[in-house]
């Protein structure tokens, strides 16, 4: 069964930290990508990648960023927590986004105090 | 205007109703439509997956397009209390995919 993991279900951290969002995928896809998931809002795309070492803005990318050293592993970093970034966020990996679309990890709920 | 509109209800409905969830969509040029589930605490899952016009049956479930009025849509049969879960539109609009806010969805027993 094809899987994306995501490293922690949740993550409880203080406002100025910097926190790293693991992400690993076993499909061998070449795009991955990182949502936040709020009520109201629902998701909304920060940062994705086509290939390894290369990253594209999403729509909301201030306050994070990303790394892309291994085609499996995609990371997503808060530089600097704050509270505005408590959030679930999600993983997601695709062999073809336009035709096959995603498979999501099941999220990390990250409260930061 | 936003590339997907989805009304967030929340809907509850008795179990065995029909359930029909929509979206429209701002890009008469958008091909490929897809329907995620999302239960409580989890990851969206691919649901259907449907190209251009028509409909696409899987079992209690049917995805139809609309392109002449951008309009796309879930029918769910013989609704069951398991098929309580957010159910999320998406397109692919200019390639990462985009999502619609989802709708909240409770079959009570």
């Amino acid at each position: 069964d094809v899987k994306v993991t995501q490293s922690s279900r949740y993550l409880v951290k203080r406002t100025g930290e910097k926190v790293f969002l693991e992400c690993v995928q076993d499909m061998d896809h070449e795009n991955m990508f990182w949502y936040r998931q709020d009520p109201g809002l629902g998701l909304r795309l920060i940062y994705f990648s086509y290939d390894v070492k290369m990253k594209e803005k999403g729509d909301i990318p201030e306050g994070y960023s990303v790394s892309r050293e291994k085609k499996e592993r995609f990371s997503l970093i808060l530089e600097s927590a704050s509270t505005n970034q408590t959030s679930m966020y999600l993983c997601a990996s695709s062999s073809d986004p336009q035709t096959n679309g995603y498979t999501f990890g099941s999220g990390t709920r990250l409260t930061v105090v | 205007q936003k590339e997907v509109e989805q009304d967030p209800g929340p809907l509850s409905v008795p179990e065995g109703a029909i359930v029909s969830l929509n979206c429209t969509y701002s890009n008469s040029a958008f091909q490929y439509f897809m329907w995620y589930r999302q239960y409580s605490r989890k990851g969206p899952e691919l649901l259907m997956y449907t190209y251009s016009s028509g409909n696409k049956e899987d079992g209690r479930f049917t995805a139809q397009v609309d392109k002449s009025s951008k309009y796309i849509s879930l029918f769910i049969r013989d609704s069951q209390p398991s098929d309580s879960a957010t159910y999320l539109c998406a397109t692919p609009g200019n390639t990462p995919l985009v999502f619609g806010k989802g709708t909240r969805l409770s079959v009570i027993a």
